[in-house]
């Protein structure tokens, strides 16, 4: 079946602009998930959504990251007023609860 | 705080030459130890879960183990197409679904 799918594969904005980044998770996966790996480094946990619920956002850097899960499917992580440290790659990834996490390409954003 | 460390940050072996990667850790309480391949500009694919001291888990060239502190990514007899970045990551038992990474193993195979 289909994995994990991440929209824009790429994506370069200028300082202080607004940007989404889309997640289509395996289908009958509750739980998905948002990384963001730095260049070199491991990837490093971001938010967790069980169903349309955050169940832990502790992973979120400030107040300009946000993301939502409206239906319980697609997610969308929104970046206000975005900053060059705010580029690297955006892992999205999805499980059953309590199971193996699948990843997606990533999406790769870069802030001019 | 779970803590993953990762060694060596890179290792260059020639086609058949058997080698370990190491993971060392500091969770409370293990829910699973993860093995992740990452092939540049891709995402990590998922190779295997260990749950406690004691497993082994195998798959093809790579064979995996598990102790209270430390796991291992042993690889036998290792080709060119083995070449990644090997990731390892712990989900404690406070962490549900987080997943704490290792900066990764950068493993390459020359023919």
């Amino acid at each position: 079946g289909a994995g994990v799918s991440q929209t824009p594969s790429n994506k370069v904005t200028e300082k202080g602009k607004y940007v989404e980044l889309r997640c289509d998770p395996i289908s009958g996966h509750t739980a998905l998930y948002w990384y963001r790996q730095s260049l070199g480094q491991g990837p490093e946990f971001l938010i967790y959504f069980q169903g349309t619920g955050a169940a832990d956002d502790s992973g979120l850097p400030n107040d300009r990251f946000f993301a939502v899960r409206p239906e319980g499917s697609v997610s969308t992580l929104k970046i206000q007023r975005t900053e060059r440290g705010d580029s690297a790659v955006y892992l999205c990834a999805s499980s059953s609860p309590g199971e193996t996490q699948y990843f997606g390409p990533g999406t790769r954003l870069l802030v001019l | 705080e779970d803590q993953v460390t990762q060694s060596p940050e890179a290792l260059r072996l020639q086609e058949g030459e058997s080698s370990s990667l190491n993971c060392s850790y500091t969770v409370s309480g293990l829910r699973g130890l993860f093995w992740y391949r990452q092939d540049p500009g891709k995402g990590p694919e998922f190779l295997f879960t260990l749950y406690s001291a004691g497993e082994e888990k195998e798959k093809e060239r790579l064979k995996a183990t598990l102790t209270k502190k430390e796991s291992f990514l042993h690889i036998t007899a290792p080709k060119p197409e083995d070449s990644a970045t090997y990731l390892c990551a712990v989900q404690g038992g406070t962490s549900y679904g987080k997943l704490t990474f290792g900066q990764g193993t950068i493993l390459t195979v020359h023919p």
